[in-house]
């Protein structure tokens, strides 16, 4: 079965400092993979996503991923952090043949001054 | 486009009462997802539909919840009884699934508070 790990619950970085948040997925097809946010009291906004195209994918609000098949990692970084990226990031694969998305657990990302 | 729309956005009610969320999916889209989301299991799927029709339930927790789609702009969620279990924030998203690995678009949520 297709699933997702996120490494880290939570996660803290100062503003200006690199952001990586790491996502290994489990997959025996070729996986759709997916990053989205959720900021405080709101639903969930998809900042990226894979599709077999090219593997390093570029997002909104400066974040990128780049699939890695040989780790099996699709993890999501941003050279500059801003205080406004403080929210929580969730990784996600497509279940094959089906319109699902498997969740991970999510990662908090806080940003300090 | 208004986006995917949820009402209410807080309901608080009694143990044992009925339940209903409603959603309107953004224009266009074929599918509809109902997900819950909690603290101690996270972002589970409950329910999608693809052109109104019920696909996938393995997801819905038990018999007291249900979910209708009854044309393409609307859907519900109901739950009769309520229990305080039941308490988390559902979410609704829709997308148009056309080709690979399309966008799911989520609605702001209802959170439910059950006492």
């Amino acid at each position: 079965a297709q699933s997702v790990t996120q490494l880290g619950s939570h996660v803290s970085v100062s503003e200006g400092a690199l952001v990586l948040l790491r996502c290994n997925y489990s997959s025996s097809v070729p996986p759709y993979l997916f990053w989205y946010v959720q900021y405080p009291n709101q639903g969930l906004q998809l900042l990226l996503k894979y599709t077999s195209a090219a593997t390093l994918v570029k997002g909104i609000n400066g974040f990128e991923a780049e699939f890695k098949k040989s780790e099996t990692s699709f993890h999501l970084t941003k050279p500059s952090a801003h205080m406004s990226d403080a929210a929580e990031y969730f990784c996600a694969v497509m279940r094959y043949n089906t319109d699902k998305l498997i969740f991970g657990t999510g990662t908090r990302l806080q940003v300090f001054p | 486009d208004a986006g995917v729309i949820q009402s209410p956005r807080h309901e608080v009610t009694e143990m044992g009462q009925e339940v209903t969320l409603r959603c309107k999916p953004i224009s266009g889209h074929n599918s509809l997802f109902w997900y819950r989301q909690t603290m101690m299991r996270g972002l589970e799927l409950l329910i999608y539909f693809n052109n109104n029709v019920p696909i996938d339930d393995s997801g819905m927790p038990e018999d007291r919840f249900s979910a209708k789609m009854p044309n393409a702009s609307f859907s519900t969620l109901k739950i009769q009884p309520s229990e305080p279990r039941d308490s988390a924030v559902y979410f609704c998203a829709s997308s148009l699934t056309q080709g690979v690995g399309y966008e799911q678009y989520f609605g702001p949520g209802t959170r439910l508070t059950v006492t």
